[in-house]
């Protein structure tokens, strides 16, 4: 158990429609990231926050948006859903920013999008 | 185009056999991660190399940084069938948001060690 906690576990939805994800990171951890896994992509780094405020943007739509909250937890909102959309979705903390620091990722959400 | 590119792609082996697996880049990455993925989890921190031609050791496995640092290598001794997952190598690249900690990973290699 990584500590980072993220729901839900499963999602299944239709094309067109709006989801959030969302996730908590370890206690203490002030960065979250968010990762995309799909079977042709592999991991995607998609945004990062750090204590609030958005830190570096990576291969994020315009369609999804992120924030995190005063008390550290985040959202990732999909929207406008695709099929191609589907995949798992994973959260990561680490105390600060930083290569040096490791980053702890969550059991993640499989998005399904029909 | 994939920054980093794992080879091979998928691995099966016998318990006890020795393996290597490879992630190459033409890019200089600051420091190069090792994670290790099991079914419906999210990936674990193996190892994080940070210098042209460190070599750590864990356990059983080797790790290794290319001197130029554009590649890695993860070596596996005496493979066990607690090894099957899937190992991702991620790396930290200054142009690509790497001083903030953010990761380029590769593909990964599915390993599946037989019994």
């Amino acid at each position: 158990d990584s500590g980072v906690t993220q729901t839900p576990k499963h999602l299944i939805t239709a094309t067109g429609q709006r989801v959030t994800l969302r996730c908590s990171p370890r206690s203490g951890d002030l960065s979250v990231y968010w990762y995309q896994q799909s079977l042709d992509q592999g991991l995607q780094f998609l945004i990062q926050y750090y204590n609030g405020e958005e830190r570096a943007k990576g291969n994020i739509l315009e369609r999804f948006s992120a924030q995190q909250f005063p008390d550290l937890h985040s959202e990732l909102n999909l929207s406008s859903l695709e099929l191609g959309d589907s995949a798992l979705y994973f959260c990561a903390s680490s105390v600060v920013p930083g290569v040096a620091d490791t980053q702890y990722f969550g059991p993640g959400t499989r998005l399904t999008v029909l | 185009t994939q920054l980093l590119e794992q080879s091979p792609q998928f691995l099966s082996i016998q318990e006890g056999e020795n393996l290597t697996v490879y992630c190459n880049s033409s890019s200089v990455f600051s420091s190069l991660q090792w994670y290790r993925q099991e079914p419906g989890e999210g990936p674990v921190l193996l190892v994080t190399v940070v210098t042209g031609g460190e070599v750590k050791k864990l356990k059983r496995l080797t790790f290794q940084f290319g001197d130029a640092r554009k590649d890695s290598s993860l070596h596996i001794t005496a493979a066990q069938p607690g090894d099957t997952g899937l190992y991702l190598c991620a790396g930290a690249n200054p142009v690509y948001g790497g001083s903030q900690g953010n990761l380029i990973f590769g593909k990964g290699t599915k390993l599946s060690v037989k019994p």
